[in-house]
């Protein structure tokens, strides 16, 4: 079965910075690209990030460019997403999925709340 | 950027009905790279179609899609209970990689 597990999410003030991690089993992670998206507190579905399945290839939305870095350790099974110089518009849960443009696996998300 | 815009914004149907939903693209969507996603509160979404009619695995037959260039209807020929929830289409075929904002599809 394939499962994916995010976690790191928490409070942070604005400027600040948070890791999360998303572990992944059930499948063959080194055969996938993955992805990040986010969701606003009742928005939609925001794409963030994704990463080729060796790390060589990675691509962000315009509003996080320059502030988070998606990466991936394969010998973990893991992806990660580093984020700095948090604003309070990046409040929302965040999505790890299976797949560089087609979502086939979601994980439950983890909920950042950037706030003072 | 592609802008996708989804309507109704809500549907409001009883079970047994036919439901329809429109996702209408700013732009020609490449080689029809539209996917529907299912998101029931407080879950992931989940993947219904991809490549704008192709049913992921596991999906019922009751959920089709269609369209091709910038019009794409997502059709549930007879709504079941566990069928109301948000649904959200998303274009692939050019980056970034843009959803629309929703059809709330409740029971009447």
């Amino acid at each position: 079965e394939v499962q994916l597990v995010e976690s790191g999410g928490g409070l942070v003030q604005p400027g600040g910075s948070l890791r999360l991690s998303c572990a992944a089993s059930g499948f063959t992670f080194t055969n996938y690209w993955m992805t990040w998206v986010r969701q606003a507190p009742g928005k939609g579905l925001e794409w963030v990030a994704n990463i080729k399945q060796d790390g060589s290839e990675k691509y962000y939305v315009d509003s996080v460019k320059g502030r988070f870095t998606i990466s991936r350790d394969n010998a973990k099974n893991s992806l990660y997403l580093q984020m700095s110089s948090l604003r309070p518009e990046d409040t929302a849960v965040y999505f790890c999925a299976r797949g560089g443009y087609i979502y086939w696996a979601w994980g439950q998300g983890t909920l950042v709340t950037v706030s003072s | 950027e592609i802008v996708l815009t989804q309507s109704p914004g809500t549907l409001s149907l009883s079970p047994g009905e036919r439901a329809t939903l429109s996702c209408r693209a700013s732009q020609s969507v490449n080689n029809n790279c539209l996917a529907w996603y299912q998101q029931k509160p407080g879950q992931a979404p989940r993947l219904l179609i991809s490549g704008a009619f192709s049913r992921a695995t596991g999906i019922p037959d009751r959920f089709s899609g269609s369209g091709s260039g910038t019009d794409f209807t997502l059709t549930i020929s007879t709504l079941e209970p566990e069928d109301f929830a948000v649904y959200y289409c998303q274009q692939y075929g050019s980056s970034p990689y843009t959803f629309g904002q929703g059809t709330k599809l409740e029971i009447k």
